[in-house]
């Protein structure tokens, strides 16, 4: 049981480049979530998902797409990376409460 | 939404000690959660707290849900190296979206260092 997983575990970017986060996880859970985390900002939701083929949008969405076509994978992507998406990124599921991916380190430069 | 306040931001303490953090809202919360990250790693679940007063430990935690439903404590019992890391309180974002969502808010957190 792996848990939550996910990668890579660090990328860097240029300004303009694309990129797909995979969050994968073994526990059967319904909801998945995607944060970012910030220096001094704690951790913000971005998008989150009820279920297979399902998306919401959370506090900080403009910039990032996320698709769950399977239950057990939820994927964060970056159309057009800006030096503002330079952050940590978590990924969440939940049954009862949130537990939480290693996240991924990515520098857009 | 909803806004969690931590307090102390930082702290230092000598291996041994007992250490004390809270977590205040200016509106009321269902549940009260405490998670603890490692650096590099992401955020590990301590504690859950469901009810106003209760009291729950985890080997040398302890965090209470306040009576108010607006505040949270954590305590760690004589702390040693392996304690340092950045604790995160987190209640449910009940009105950000429609119920079942249970989206979260957290603090801002407490960085936690421990003196050997």
């Amino acid at each position: 049981n792996a848990g939550v997983t996910q990668t890579p575990k660090f990328r860097v970017l240029k300004t303009g480049q694309s990129m797909t986060l995979l969050c994968a996880q073994d526990m059967n859970h319904e909801y998945m979530y995607w944060y970012r985390q910030d220096p001094g900002m704690g951790l913000r939701l971005i998008h989150y998902s009820v279920g297979e083929g399902t998306t919401a949008k959370g506090e900080v969405p403009d910039g990032y797409n996320v698709s769950r076509l399977k239950k057990q994978n939820f994927l964060l992507g970056l159309e057009s990376a800006a030096p503002s998406q330079t952050s940590v990124y978590f990924c969440a599921s939940r049954h009862y409460e949130q537990y939480f991916g290693p996240g991924t380190r990515l520098t857009v430069t | 939404g909803q806004q969690l306040n931590q307090s102390p931001q930082s702290m230092f303490i000598q291996e041994g000690e007992d250490v004390s953090m809270n977590c205040t809202s200016s509106s009321i919360f269902n549940t009260w959660l405490w998670y603890k990250q490692d650096p590099g790693e992401g955020p590990v679940l301590l504690i859950a707290l469901y009810k106003a007063g209760e009291l729950t430990s985890n080997g040398r935690l302890t965090a209470q849900f306040g009576i108010t439903r607006k505040d949270s404590f954590l305590n760690i019992s004589a702390s040693i190296p392996s304690d340092v890391g950045i604790y995160f309180c987190a209640g449910p974002l009940w009105g950000y979206s429609g119920a079942g969502s249970y989206q979260l808010t957290f603090g801002k957190g407490t960085k936690l260092s421990v003196i050997p």
